[in-house]
């Protein structure tokens, strides 16, 4: 199984800052890495799928790179509605696995 | 627009079964492989299964496989979570989800609302 390492659990920012969040995987999983946002009472969403590639609908502050087995997603400019918990997913081998979260929470 | 809502949590024993269902509309159903993610209580999301578009093709997790079953109804655009044997540790919000292409292995495009299953005696 691969395992999937987020870093920093939590990150505590102003609105405006830049957030760099880290996925790192346990072995190389080319592109496959998918981030996701997830609000306090909501289901999760598809921010970024195949590293980089951003979803239908997903504002441009929100950028992905990485390949191999170390990720980022990096969120430009904090908006009020960006402070949220995001995970990342791999979907190179079964079992699809996810990454245990990194909160951005209002400094 | 894509809506997938699940249906079939509650609270259940410790060694019980549970269905749970989630109905799907906005997209062509049949084509798509489809997939259950729960949520632990301590926020951890957890893939549990897959079933492809044909419905021939099943995978599971390995805390899964064994008690659990994925199916789906083409007919009614509807698929299935049938779970027994239920342990404590299978506490958690049940989403239903759609991958963003239709193939199994892939990014998950559109989530339900989850379910809640609470296993307790």
């Amino acid at each position: 199984e691969i395992v999937l390492t987020q870093s920093p659990a939590t990150l505590s920012l102003s609105p405006g800052e830049r957030a760099t969040l880290s996925c790192r995987a346990s072995q190389s999983i080319d592109s496959y890495l998918a981030w996701y946002q997830q609000r306090p009472g909501q289901a999760p969403r598809l921010l970024i799928y195949d590293a980089s590639n951003r979803a239908t609908g997903i504002p441009a502050r929100f950028s992905g790179t990485g390949s191999g087995t170390d990720f980022t997603l990096t969120i430009s400019s904090l908006e009020p509605e960006d402070f949220a918990v995001y995970f990342c997913q791999q979907r190179s081998n079964w079992p699809l696995t996810f990454g245990g979260g990194t909160t951005v929470e209002i400094k | 627009e894509v809506l997938l809502v699940e249906s079939g949590g509650g609270l259940i024993q410790p060694g019980g079964s549970l269905r749970l269902a989630c109905a799907a509309s906005g997209f062509p159903f049949s084509t798509y492989a489809m997939n259950w993610v729960r949520q632990t209580p301590g926020k951890r999301l957890e893939w549990v299964a897959t079933i492809s578009g044909s419905g021939g093709h099943t995978y599971y997790a390995d805390s899964v496989k064994g008690r659990f079953t994925i199916s789906r109804d083409t007919s009614r655009n509807t698929l299935f979570l049938l779970m027994d044997s239920l342990r404590a540790e299978d506490t958690a919000v049940y989403y239903c989800a759609k991958p963003l292409v239709p193939a199994p292995l892939r990014s998950l495009a559109s989530w339900g609302q989850g379910t809640l299953v609470t296993v307790s005696s």
